[in-house]
């Protein structure tokens, strides 16, 4: 069955720094796979997908992600941290075969704090 | 521009109650979903419809009940209430299923369930 791992639940940064946020997927076939941002008490909201159009793929807010095939990654960066980009991060995927009836299979998340 | 609005967003029940959380939207989308969210465990799909009159069982759909009457709505019922289903859940739309050339999903804001 499909899965999707993230590394970290946690992850503190200070303003301006570097975000990486790490994603693997196990799948045999490239999937689509996504980012979702969640902010406290709100609904998720897309940030980026990937489709196959290209492997590095940029989103809204800054943030961009790679599509890694030879490491099964599709980690999350943005180059300076601002203090609005504290919420929590889910890495999802879909089964292009067919799996899960093609419905997203979401990680468990990765809480970002960001330090003044 | 409503999107996916799901209601009550507050709910306490008592153990053995039941009740529906109603959820509709206003894009004309084929697929909707309900998700459950619990701390530290990512969502998991509770039941998904690929369109009026059809639904399906996700990957934890014990306790609960839908159906797509039509197109906008897709309720969540909870029979007999039980302590394990205090959760926050989400309602989801989207076009297509994600797995066609990566369809985004449209969550709502929520609703927060406690069980006592």
């Amino acid at each position: 069955a499909q899965s999707v791992t993230q590394l970290g639940s946690h992850v503190s940064v200070s303003e301006g720094a570097l975000v990486l946020l790490r994603c693997n997927y196990s799948s045999s076939v490239p999937p689509y796979l996504f980012w979702y941002v969640q902010y406290p008490n709100q609904g998720l909201q897309l940030l980026l997908k990937y489709t196959s159009a290209a492997t590095l793929v940029k989103g809204i807010n800054g943030f961009e992600a790679e599509f890694k095939k030879s490491e099964t990654s599709f980690h999350l960066t943005k180059p300076s941290a601002h203090m609005s980009d504290a919420a929590e991060y889910f890495c999802a995927v879909s089964d292009r075969g067919g799996g899960s009836q093609g419905n997203l299979i979401f990680g468990k998340g990765t809480k970002l704090s960001v330090k003044p | 521009n409503a999107g996916v609005t799901q209601t009550p967003k507050f709910r306490i029940l008592k153990i053995g109650q039941s009740m529906t959380l109603q959820c509709t939207q206003d894009m004309n989308h084929n697929y909707m979903y309900w998700y459950r969210q619990d701390p530290g465990m990512g969502l998991k799909l509770i039941y998904y419809s690929v369109g009026a009159g059809i639904t399906d069982k996700g990957e934890v759909p014990n306790g609960y009940n839908v159906s797509r009457s039509t197109t906008e709505d897709f309720p969540l019922r909870l029979e007999l209430a039980a302590p394990s289903q205090t959760s926050v859940y989400f309602c989801a739309s989207s076009r297509d299923r994600p797995a066609s050339s990566g369809n985004t999903i449209y969550f709502g804001e929520g609703s927060w369930l406690t069980v006592v």
